[in-house]
């Protein structure tokens, strides 16, 4: 079966700017949740969404937004970028939320420039 | 909140020796799991092995299993017969099993493995 996808892979946006990432998880997967990987912070929490809700929201700021649609999948938003947005964005699914089975996917680039 | 501390931030081993990676964690909750991911250069997080605190037993996969001191708030990770394709990163993650926050892995800073040959 298929894994959870992330789109676009790499994306260079300009700071001001916004941007839109995607994340579609596994087939049945009711829960998605987004983790912002940098060199100097690691992974964060940054939200965590299950049947279109948000049960849970990391530390960061209001421009870091999210939502899920009716079929699981998400997106991610993040307005006026900032140079220390640049990160490593990763999706993982599970079944609901069970703490046993987090399926991450490959991330998504963002460079801020 | 919860902590996780990697201690090692690089290690290496020779191929077919063995490897620990070491992980503290700390916390006030009695019901939570641990995981050990593995992140390659492609990228994504691959679970390694999971840990139930409530289970007293460790946890085994194959060439992988952990060391789990809940006391001493203890979770390593024993690598056997390394293989080059173990070069990684190795993340140690923690989870509370229910309640407020009980859907978000709190991640270590990781521990960057070489297997040389």
């Amino acid at each position: 079966k298929a894994g959870v996808t992330q789109t676009p892979r790499y994306l260079i946006k300009t700071r001001g700017q916004q941007v839109t990432l995607s994340c579609s998880p596994i087939s049945g997967h009711r829960s998605v949740s987004w983790y912002q990987q940098t060199p100097g912070q690691g992974l964060q929490f940054l939200f965590e969404y299950f049947s279109e809700t948000q049960r849970n929201k990391g530390n960061f700021p209001g421009r870091f937004s999210g939502r899920q649609f009716s079929n699981s999948r998400s997106e991610m938003n993040v307005s006026t970028l900032e140079l220390g947005d640049s990160a490593l964005y990763l999706c993982a699914s599970s079944l609901s939320g069970v703490p046993y089975g987090y399926t991450f996917g490959s991330g998504t680039r963002l460079t801020v420039v | 909140a919860q902590t996780v501390t990697q201690s090692q931030p690089e290690m290496s081993v020779q191929e077919a020796e063995t490897v620990t990676l070491s992980c503290t964690y700390d916390t006030s909750e009695n019901n939570y799991y641990l995981f050990w991911y593995k992140q390659p250069p492609s990228r994504q997080m691959i679970l390694v092995i999971r840990q139930e605190a409530y289970k007293q037993q460790n946890a085994t996969e194959n060439r992988f299993s952990v060391n789990f001191q809940k006391a001493a708030k203890s979770f390593s990770l024993k690598i056997s017969d390394s293989q080059l394709g173990d070069t990684a990163m190795y993340f140690c993650a923690f989870i509370k099993a229910s309640g407020a926050g009980s859907y978000q892995l709190t991640f270590g800073k990781g521990t960057k493995l070489s297997v040389i040959p």
